[in-house]
């Protein structure tokens, strides 16, 4: 998978605890997103970084909050999980910043992680 | 809004064409993307095609876009039981640093 490493790959948890999803690649890629996949919505922007300490927004950033505080570790953090955020989370990392092309549309995944907030 | 529609589900016989469609809503996208998705692994990049082009063609996937009604489709010609999988489209949105991903369209392929 590109050099990227999810960890954990599984997770059950309660609701109201905090959970944090790490994300690291060794590949040396300029930006990294969060995406969460459900049935029937596909997959969709948490956050994502476009470098270090620099993050925006994504589509259903509620609930969620990141970090990067170097390129190769991007930290996805519920505050206070609740059974919504039952779903599973990838991470996906572009442009390369070693071949100096931005080519950032293109992704490459994680495996992704199972979360279930009971 | 940004909304890229897909249909479900799709079930064909093996050698068969399959033909896997797309709807997106903003016209000013550069490129536009599949993506494949196998069973318990994340997505992998299966072809693009730039927006100032209507077909692109590589092996046996064919890519066709309708920049007028928005409209991608990606055609796989001999399907074999290993092209079974979760296709996504994805559009960028000009301006941004993200992709908008369709809902995925699961393939399933019979013998």
């Amino acid at each position: 998978d590109a050099g990227i490493t999810q960890s954990p790959r599984h997770k059950v948890t309660e609701t109201g605890t905090p959970v944090t999803l790490r994300c690291h690649q060794t590949e040396n890629h300029r930006y990294m997103y969060w995406y969460r996949q459900d049935p029937g919505h596909g997959l969709r922007l948490i956050h994502y970084s476009y470098g270090v300490k620099d993050t925006d927004k994504g589509e259903v950033s509620d609930g969620y909050s990141v970090s990067r505080s170097k390129t190769e570790d991007f930290l996805l953090t519920l505050e206070s999980a609740t059974s919504s955020q039952t779903s599973v989370y990838f991470c996906a990392i572009s442009g390369d910043q070693d071949v100096g092309v931005m080519e950032f549309e293109k992704l490459f995944f994680g495996s992704g992680t199972q979360l279930s907030v009971l | 809004g940004e909304d890229v529609e897909q249909s479900l589900f799709l079930s064909v016989r093996e050698g068969d064409s399959s033909v896997i469609n797309c709807t997106y809503t903003d016209s000013s996208s550069t490129y536009l993307y599949w993506y494949k998705q196998e069973p318990g692994a994340g997505l992998q990049l299966l072809t693009y095609i730039f927006s100032n082009m209507d077909m692109k063609q590589d092996q046996r996937l064919t890519v066709l876009l309708n920049k007028k009604d928005k409209h991608l489709s990606l055609r796989i010609a001999d399907t074999q039981t290993g092209d079974s999988a979760i296709y996504f489209c994805a559009e960028s949105i000009k301006g941004t640093d993200k992709l908008i991903f369709g809902t995925g369209t699961r393939l399933q392929v019979f013998p």
